[in-house]
């Protein structure tokens, strides 16, 4: 979706180190989302927002954190705790945090381990 | 528990053939119910979505799905295949009882046949 951005594209990660992956939106939605993908698997729902200054752990939370101080952007950090970060990571929001609204995603950013 | 299953890892079409992609869910009541496509490299885009109402949905790329309540089904059709339709599709249902949450199919790869 053009209105989703996420950065970078590809990023790599040396043992011990967080990272962060950016995820802007112009949309005015008021929920967002992280999921992680894997081969051969759906997506897993890392964190969401259903609002500024409030967030909730998905179903895979552990090693990963979060933030949303602005409507806009929601980053998710892979911390050294993660031993297993190499994924395709997607965001995604919505207009409202509903099971109804339809889901928007940016374009992903690949993490691979050095 | 609530699932998605979609039986089909992969599936090979030729061109011009007709497709079926199966979207099976297990859920308590009739949930809402999505499908998504997802070029390699690539987000996800929303195909089509059912609530309620007519059980056959028409979506974007030329895509229906029909809504079967006895056999808890969700399947995706088309006509007729393009070579530009070769991506992973995803089926995901959202539960009445949570206001977030989408449960995701593991995907089924299409593969077209010139």
């Amino acid at each position: 979706d053009g209105g989703i951005t996420q950065s970078p594209k590809y990023l790599f990660r040396k043992e011990g180190q967080n990272v962060t992956l950016s995820c802007e939106q112009n949309l005015n939605h008021d929920a967002m989302y992280w999921y992680r993908q894997d081969p051969g698997q759906g997506l897993r729902l890392i964190y969401y927002s259903q609002i500024v200054n409030d967030f909730q752990k998905g179903d895979i939370a552990e090693g990963y954190s979060v933030s949303r101080e602005k409507k806009e952007s929601f980053p998710l950090t892979v911390t050294s705790a993660q031993k297993n970060p190499t994924a395709f990571y997607l965001c995604a929001t919505s207009s409202q945090g509903n099971s109804n609204q339809p889901q928007h995603f940016g374009d992903g950013t690949r993490l691979s381990i050095l | 528990a609530q699932s998605v299953t979609q039986p089909d890892i992969h599936i090979t079409v030729s061109e011009g053939a007709s497709l079926e992609l199966r979207c099976n869910y297990s859920y308590g009541a009739t949930p809402y119910l999505f499908w998504y496509v997802q070029s390699p490299g690539q987000g996800l885009q929303l195909l089509l979505k059912y609530f309620s109402g007519d059980t056959l949905v028409q979506g974007i790329k030329g895509f229906e799905a029909e809504f079967k309540r006895s056999q808890s089904s969700f399947n995706l059709r088309k006509p007729s295949v393009h070579w530009s339709d070769a991506a992973e599709y995803f089926c995901a249902v959202g539960l009445l009882d949570s206001n977030y949450q989408l449960i995701w199919g593991a995907g089924t790869k299409l593969i077209i046949k010139p």
